[in-house]
């Protein structure tokens, strides 16, 4: 199975700063037939079910700002958050959606909560 | 619009099977790929399994032979089935809607599960 390792598990942040979480995949998670990494983010709040964020690595899901940003390839992808709002504190998920790689684990969560 | 909804027992005994069903409306099981996931205090987040939008399944070999997914389609209802239940299996569980792909834009609003005697 391929295991999806995320950093820091915590990250205690003010408004306004930019962050990043990290994710590394055990096996590359990059396609060269379509030329996609198949790498997910998902933000969950307390009581709330997981919201998806970005998918294909880079992609942002309809609706969601534009200060997320998905990054990275292979087996190293990073999530950025220019300019956190309040309403950003919640546990970030990375996810693999490599078709042909189940099961599609999803790695321990980052927690992000006010400084 | 897509929606949803897990319904569970609340509260199931050690040993015993879960049956958590989850009803869809606003499009066609036979059109998407329904998944199972849930949240444990344990391990997080867990990806269980999936029925094809042909029919077939995938399941995390995690759960090894406990897990069965079926649905019908005539009600709209995909079902998840997990026996030999044990305290560790306490948790949220989720049926989730791709979209073009295995990403889960779509979720129910989770039922939760507590195994204890």
């Amino acid at each position: 199975d391929i295991v999806m390792t995320q950093s820091p598990s915590s990250l205690a942040v003010s408004a306004g700063e930019t962050v990043t979480i990290n994710c590394k995949s055990s096996q590359s998670l990059f396609w060269s037939r379509s030329q996609m990494n198949y790498l997910a983010w998902y933000q969950q709040k307390p009581g709330q079910s997981p919201k998806l964020l970005i998918y294909s690595a880079s992609t942002r899901q309809s609706g969601v700002p534009d200060r997320f940003i998905g990054g990275g390839s292979g087996t190293d992808f990073t999530l950025t958050i220019s300019g956190v709002q309040a309403e950003d504190l919640a546990v970030y998920y990375c996810q693999h959606h490599y078709d042909s790689l189940p099961p599609y684990t999803f790695g321990a969560g980052t927690k992000l909560e006010l400084k | 619009q897509v929606q949803l909804k897990e319904t569970g027992p609340g509260l199931v005994q050690p040993t015993q099977t879960l049956s958590i069903t989850c009803t869809v409306s606003g499009f066609s099981l036979t059109s998407y790929y329904m998944q199972w996931v849930r949240l444990t205090p344990g391990k997080g987040l867990e990806w269980m399994g999936f029925i094809r939008s042909g029919g077939t399944t995938e399941y995390n070999s995690e759960f090894k032979s406990r897990l069965t997914i079926n649905r019908d389609t005539a009600k709209n209802q995909v079902f998840l089935e997990m026996n030999s239940l044990k305290t560790e299996d306490t948790g949220v569980y989720y049926c989730a809607r791709g979209g073009m792909g295995l990403w889960l834009p779509y979720w129910g609003q989770g039922t939760l599960v507590t195994v204890s005697s």
